[in-house]
């Protein structure tokens, strides 16, 4: 089966702009959550969705922020870009979730 | 709060030698642990998943243990192979509202020398 989808691969921005990202999950799961990967951070939290409902959310400011649609799909969205958002954006989906998760290859987005 | 942590960053063995990748955590409720494989600029791939009533999983030439009372789990590689270079994620899982989420690990970068 296909595994979790992430669009675009790579995107350059410029500060101040604003970027959505794109994840279709794997058939069937129903949750998607997002994690942002930068090499002083490592992996951290940003949000889970869960049946279109927003389950946990990470502490990140309110410039970010996500949705998920009836089809499970999800997307993120991070307005007024600041260089220090420049990261590797990791999808995951699962369900249940018991069964563990599986990642997407990742957006690369790199803020100029 | 749930910290996860990796020691060492980094790892450098020749080819065909059994090694052990430790992760330890702080909060001993967890749900689940799984392992991770991240290489150079990709997503990360499931190794292992480890269910918080499971002692060990094995997969291959890799075992992964818990022991939820000292907060630890380990990583085995038998016989190591140059394509096992890579970075090794742990992550814990919760069980409800803000910790039902993975909590990461560093990470710990493997070199394995031909």
């Amino acid at each position: 089966k296909a595994g979790v989808t992430q669009t675009p691969r790579y995107l350059i921005k410029t500060r101040g702009q604003q970027v959505t990202l794109s994840c279709s999950p794997i058939s069937g799961h129903r949750s998607v959550s997002w994690y942002q990967q930068t090499p002083g951070q490592g992996l951290q939290f940003l949000f889970e969705y869960f049946s279109e409902t927003q389950r946990n959310k990470g502490n990140f400011p309110g410039r970010f922020s996500g949705r998920q649609f009836s089809n499970s799909r999800s997307e993120m969205n991070v307005s007024t870009l600041e260089l220090g958002d420049s990261a590797l954006y990791l999808c995951a989906s699962s369900f249940p979730d018991s069964y563990g998760y599986t990642f997407g290859s990742g957006t690369r987005l790199t803020v100029v | 709060k749930q910290e996860v942590t990796q020691i060492p960053a980094a790892l450098s063995v020749p080819e065909g030698e059994n090694l052990v990748l430790n992760c330890s955590f702080t909060d001993s409720a967890i749900y689940n642990l799984q392992w991770f494989r991240q290489d150079p600029g990709k997503g990360l791939t499931s190794l292992l998943l480890i269910q918080s009533s499971q002692r060990e999983q094995t997969s291959g030439r890799l075992n992964a243990s818990l022991d939820k009372s000292s907060g630890r789990s380990t990583l085995y590689i038998a016989a190591s192979q140059p394509g096992d270079s890579a970075t090794y994620l742990c992550a814990v899982r919760g069980y409800t509202g803000a910790n039902s989420k993975l909590t990461f690990g560093k990470g710990i970068t493997l070199s394995v020398r031909p």
